[in-house]
């Protein structure tokens, strides 16, 4: 059964940082990845979506890479700002099923 | 229009009550999705109608039924629902359905925050 896990929990940075958020599953055989925004209290904002043959992913300040022999998933947040405040997930969809595995997330603090 | 609605996004309901939730996508999607996420968890997948029939339902309790009136729609009706089943639920669609050799990128809506007393 596919496992993800996201490292850390909670991350509190000064604003202007550069951050690099972790995400890990247990199954490689994936079909891709994706990294998802959640404000409070709101829905998911799709930010970054990896397929399998790919390494990485840009937008804007976010770069997002992959790993699929190891397992492992990136995002990185260059120059972060308050407003980068959220909760970030990460979702893998496997090549074995229809569904998203999500992990728990890193709940983010960027502080002025 | 690029967006999923949903409504209302505030409900709280007593365990007798009878009520429901509505999700709305104009993109054309052939699929819709219905999450349940409670606090700092992960979204939990419910339901996923594709074609308007649902393809998937998680082993979800009676007390929770859904429904595509068309392909534009989707409802969650909601009766003799528990204190425990007070959670966000979340609507999402996408333009096909998933399956195991394909993808495609869910958009999600912002929620309904379920209470029950």
């Amino acid at each position: 059964k596919q496992e993800v896990t996201q490292i850390p929990a909670a991350l509190s940075v000064p604003e202007g940082e550069n951050l690099v958020l972790n995400c890990s599953f247990t199954d490689s055989a994936i079909y891709n990845l994706q990294w998802f925004r959640q404000d409070p209290g709101k829905g998911l904002t799709s930010l970054l979506l990896i397929q399998s043959s790919q390494r990485e992913q840009t937008s804007g300040r976010l770069n997002a890479s992959l790993d699929k022999s190891s397992g492992r998933s990136t995002l990185y947040i260059a120059a972060s700002q308050p407003g980068d405040s959220a909760t970030y997930l990460c979702a893998v969809k496997e090549t074995s099923g229809s569904r998203l595995t999500f992990g728990e997330g890193t709940q983010l603090t960027v502080n002025p | 229009d690029t967006e999923v609605t949903q409504t209302p996004k505030h409900l709280v309901m007593g365990m007798t009550n009878k009520k429901s939730l509505k999700c709305e996508q104009h993109m054309g999607h052939r699929a819709m999705y219905w999450y349940k996420q409670k606090a700092k968890k992960p979204p939990e997948l419910m339901f996923v109608y594709s074609y308007e029939k649902l393809s998937i339902n998680e082993s979800v309790p009676s007390r929770f039924s859904p429904e595509c009136p068309n392909s534009s729609l989707l409802n969650l009706h909601l009766h003799a629902l528990q204190p425990e089943d007070s959670a966000l639920y979340l609507c999402a669609s996408s333009q096909e359905p998933p399956t195991a050799w394909s993808y495609n990128e869910q958009f999600f809506g912002p929620g309904t925050r379920l209470t029950v007393l």
